[in-house]
């Protein structure tokens, strides 16, 4: 069965520094592998994804995702945060065909210090 | 708007009564999940359609659980006889038949059950 662990369960980072999110996942084959975020009162909103190719991938809002196949992981970078970046950032695992749901990490709490 | 909507946005209910909740995908969409996320946890899949066939459900999804999608446009899940422990946030998700399943969320239906 697949799973997906996010080790940090609170991050704290000031403001204008770099971000690093871990995301560690567990699938039997090479995984469809998303970031969503989420703010308090909204919907999951995706950030970015990975199918295939290029392993380093750009998605919105300046965040970026390295998949790295032998590490089973799929970190979330973004160089200088701001004050709106704090939500909570969930990892996804989903299977190739499309024909299941997702499985999520627990999440990462995102908290930006002034 | 051509988002996942979902209604009501909160519900609260006394133990034993049933609750009903509507998600209304984005139009072109085919396929339709749902999810239940408590506090603290990423999102657990219940239950996936393609178009007005349920395909899958989760281990999750006890007997008083039912979902429908009777002409493969909106969805409903349905709770019979609530428990405290149903309390939840409750997302529908909806994705275009492809292999990549990248599902776009509602807002989700916040349940309260006293």
């Amino acid at each position: 069965a697949q799973s997906v662990t996010q080790p940090d369960i609170h991050i704290t980072v000031s403001e204008g520094a770099s971000l690093e999110l871990r995301c560690n996942y567990s699938y039997g084959a090479t995984p469809y592998l998303f970031w969503y975020v989420q703010s308090p009162g909204q919907g999951l909103q995706l950030l970015l994804k990975y199918f295939s190719g290029d392993t380093l991938v750009q998605g919105i809002k300046g965040f970026e995702a390295e998949f790295k196949r032998s590490q089973s992981s799929f970190n979330l970078r973004k160089p200088s945060v701001h004050w709106s970046d704090a939500a909570e950032y969930f990892c996804a695992v989903g299977a190739r065909g499309g024909a299941d749901g997702l499985t999520f990490g627990k999440g990462t709490h995102l908290i930006i210090q002034p | 708007d051509t988002g996942v909507s979902q209604d009501p946005r909160h519900k609260i209910t006394k133990r034993g009564q049933n609750v009903t909740f509507r998600c209304d995908p984005i139009s072109e969409h085919n396929r339709l999940y749902w999810y239940r996320q408590t506090l603290g946890q990423g999102p657990e899949f219940l239950t996936y359609f393609q178009n007005e066939a349920q395909l899958e459900k989760s281990r999750l999804l006890s007997d008083r659980f039912s979902a429908e999608r009777p002409k493969g446009s909106f969805s409903t899940l349905e709770i019979q006889r609530t428990e405290q422990g149903d309390s939840a946030m409750y997302l529908c998700a909806s994705s275009l038949g492809t292999a990549y399943n990248e599902q776009f969320f509602g807002p989700g239906t916040r349940l309260t059950v006293l």
